[in-house]
């Protein structure tokens, strides 16, 4: 079995940039889930995907955005990259359907580190 | 939007000593889980504990729930040096719109073990 693996462990853009980080879940699992951490912070949820489809969104502007494949792979991009864009992003996948109470536990990436200089 | 918050933020104790983190929710929860992150890294799920369970045990870990007082606890027993890192509890929040529910996370309490 294999984990959740994200790329690149480390990113530095500049402001105005855009970004894409990718993940890749672990075998099976149908969804995913982005989150940004900020430091000292908890993660904040950004989106969720089920078998390709967006289904559900945290508090965060249209221009964080995300794909993801058949192949158990997701993609999370972010457009006009901003200073506070600054995070640890974390992308976790669950065998879970989606828009369910969460009755499974999260697996998760050890996540990008973006910096937005 | 925090759903859950822990207390203390930080915690400092010596190996072999018992360590004990609360988190307090504000909504009804189906069920609230616990999660450990070190420095730099992702989370790891530690235990979750439905809404008509009370108590919950893994190994050194003892997780409490109330739903009436809706508060969880965490407690590490004999702890050691490798114990040393952030714990979350995290909470399923139902989006009232869409009926969607998502896992959202407290702010952490940080604890260190020294040797």
């Amino acid at each position: 079995e294999t984990g959740v693996t994200q790329s690149p462990t480390h990113l530095i853009k500049t402001r105005g940039q855009q970004v894409t980080l990718r993940c890749s879940s672990q075998s099976g699992h149908n969804t995913v889930s982005w989150y940004q951490q900020a430091l000292g912070q908890g993660p904040q949820f950004i989106f969720q995907y089920y078998r390709e489809e967006e289904n559900g969104r945290g508090n965060f502007p249209p221009r964080f955005s995300g794909l993801q494949f058949p192949n158990y792979s997701s993609e999370l991009n972010v457009n006009a990259l901003e200073l506070d864009d600054s995070a640890l992003y974390l992308c976790a996948s669950s065998p879970g359907a989606a828009g369910s109470s969460y009755n499974s536990p999260l697996h998760f990436g050890n996540g990008t580190r973006l910096t937005v200089t | 939007s925090q759903q859950g918050e822990e207390d203390p933020q930080a915690l400092s104790i010596q190996e072999g000593e018992n360590a004990t983190m609360n988190c307090s929710y504000k909504t009804s929860i189906n069920n609230l889980q616990w999660y450990r992150q070190n420095s730099g890294r992702g989370l790891v799920h530690l235990i979750l504990i439905r809404s008509n369970e009370r108590e919950k045990h893994s190994g050194r870990l003892r997780v409490t729930l109330d739903t009436s007082k809706k508060s969880s606890s965490l407690l590490i027993t004999a702890s050691r040096a490798a114990d040393t890192a952030s714990y979350f509890c995290a909470t399923d929040l139902l989006e009232g719109n869409t009926g969607f529910q998502k896992l959202v996370f407290g702010t952490g309490t940080r604890l260190l073990v020294s040797p």
